[in-house]
């Protein structure tokens, strides 16, 4: 196991441009989640999956997010149209969803991230 | 929902203790608490369950006080290897996924 793959680690593009990308997770663990994280600030929520169903999504995100996870396995989050406010490490993690009585037990494992600059 | 931390930044000397907060002002499932170093991933430390439970990992151990809404991490004999940014990550009841503070930066020095 080589934990939570992220591709590419850094992304440089120009505003207008779009982005696309990967994350691979731990193959046992059946969700999936993206983070966005600015300088000094906590990981931001934007979106997870259980399985291949995408089960929520931050209302703060734009539309120009979007995100897959085809077949439950890797997935892809999509910006369209950067904007220089874009800028940040996007960070995927992945955990196993178990249950301790009637409280969920699980631990994230995030992958190293990709750090997206919008010029 | 971004659960509040406090302090925001400590300093430490070797074998030093030290204790980072973290409070929410929404009813908790759960709290994670992570430790990131500069210009890597978070690395999960532990996740404390509703039932108070108390957890320890090595001489870094945390509390869970879900009728307060409150969790704190306690660092004992803090060695440098401790230097990094502390995020606790709450679950609130009948959500799925973890909202983080804003961090707290512990430097531990010789």
């Amino acid at each position: 196991d080589t934990g939570v793959s992220q591709d590419p680690r850094h992304k440089i593009t120009k505003r207008g441009q779009n982005v696309t990308f990967r994350c691979d997770p731990i193959s046992e663990h059946n969700r999936l989640y993206w983070y966005r994280q600015t300088l000094g600030q906590g990981p931001e929520f934007l979106t997870y999956f259980q399985n291949e169903a995408q089960l929520e999504k931050s209302r703060l995100l734009s539309d120009r997010f979007s995100a897959e996870r085809p077949k439950g396995s890797f997935s892809t989050l999509e910006i369209q149209r950067t904007e220089q406010g874009d800028s940040a490490m996007y960070l995927c993690a992945s955990s196993f969803l178990s249950y301790r009585g009637q409280v969920p037990n699980y631990g994230y494992t995030f992958g190293s991230g990709t750090r997206l600059t919008v010029v | 929902q971004q659960p509040v931390q406090s302090p925001q930044a400590v300093i430490l000397r070797e074998g030093e203790d030290a204790v980072i907060n973290c409070s929410s002002s929404k009813a908790l499932y759960s709290v994670h608490w992570y430790r990131q170093k500069h210009g890597e991933a978070p690395v999960f430390l532990m996740i404390l369950l509703k039932g108070g439970e108390q957890k320890g990992h090595e001489k870094i151990s945390a509390s869970f006080n879900e009728k307060k809404q409150q969790s704190s991490l306690y660092l004992t004999a803090s060695q440098l290897s401790y230097s990094g940014t502390y995020f606790c990550g709450t679950a609130r009841t009948g959500a799925n996924n973890l909202f983080f503070g804003t961090g707290t930066r512990l430097t531990v020095i010789p």
